[in-house]
């Protein structure tokens, strides 16, 4: 099944330090999700965007909608130790009648102690 | 708690045998949609409900089925299990169709097939 590119894979960083990822598609989508996932656990909805340009913030989290609908990028600012987990994007294709998510191949993120 | 309850947590069952999956969306949720996880293919949707009909289906097996009952609660019917549907199995809903479709996660089901 298809997938969207998401980078990095995985991220080492140290507390209170900024994370950065993105996911890239061939495909315009109207909408654009973060999602994060603990071990064991399902995915918990952390940011929607629903315009191209669209810049949305969550707290420390603050996610962008690309002007080309064709990628989005997730910031987290000085990390904490529960920010540990696999981030996942997942985009909404314009396709009335069928609104399934098609979703990034994950970003684990460690913190270092 | 994003308000979707799935049952069970656990399935261990053996190759050719069928198992049912549970999902009860979050309140005032009209569509169900199932996803399946695997470390090989991540998270790919299967097939998705709204208020009680098949919307739209994804990558799912002629083995596999689903239904969406009138109290809006959905069942995954997994029959002639084989090893490689080994997975973690995730409902989800949402509100609107159109629009603002922000899909809320249940708990999920981890099926170990033997």
């Amino acid at each position: 099944g298809q997938q969207l590119n998401q980078s990095p894979q995985s991220m080492f960083i140290q507390e209170g330090e900024d994370v950065s990822m993105n996911c890239t598609s061939s495909s315009i989508f109207n909408t654009w999700l973060w999602y994060k996932q603990d071990p064991g656990e399902g995915p918990v909805l952390l940011i929607a965007l629903y315009k191209a340009g669209e810049l949305t913030s969550n707290g420390r989290l603050t996610a962008q909608f690309g002007i080309t609908r064709k990628d989005s990028f997730l910031n987290i600012s000085a990390s904490i130790p529960s920010d540990v987990g696999i981030y996942f994007c997942a985009g909404q294709l314009p396709n009335f009648g069928n609104e399934k998510l098609t979703f990034g191949t994950g970003t684990r993120l460690t913190i270092i102690p | 708690d994003s308000g979707v309850t799935q049952t069970p947590k656990h399935l261990i069952t053996a190759t050719g045998q069928r198992v049912t999956l549970r999902c009860s969306p979050r309140s005032g949720d009209l569509s169900v949609y199932w996803y399946q996880q695997s470390l090989d293919q991540g998270l790919q949707f299967l097939i998705q409900y709204y208020n009680g009909e098949e919307r739209a289906k994804g990558n799912i097996l002629e083995r596999f089925s689903a239904q969406q009952f009138p109290d809006l609660h959905s069942e995954l019917n997994l029959s002639s299990l084989e090893l490689g549907d080994s997975a973690l199995y995730f409902c989800a809903s949402s509100e609107e169709l159109a629009g603002y479709n922000e899909q809320f996660f249940g708990p999920g089901t981890r099926l170990t097939v033997l």
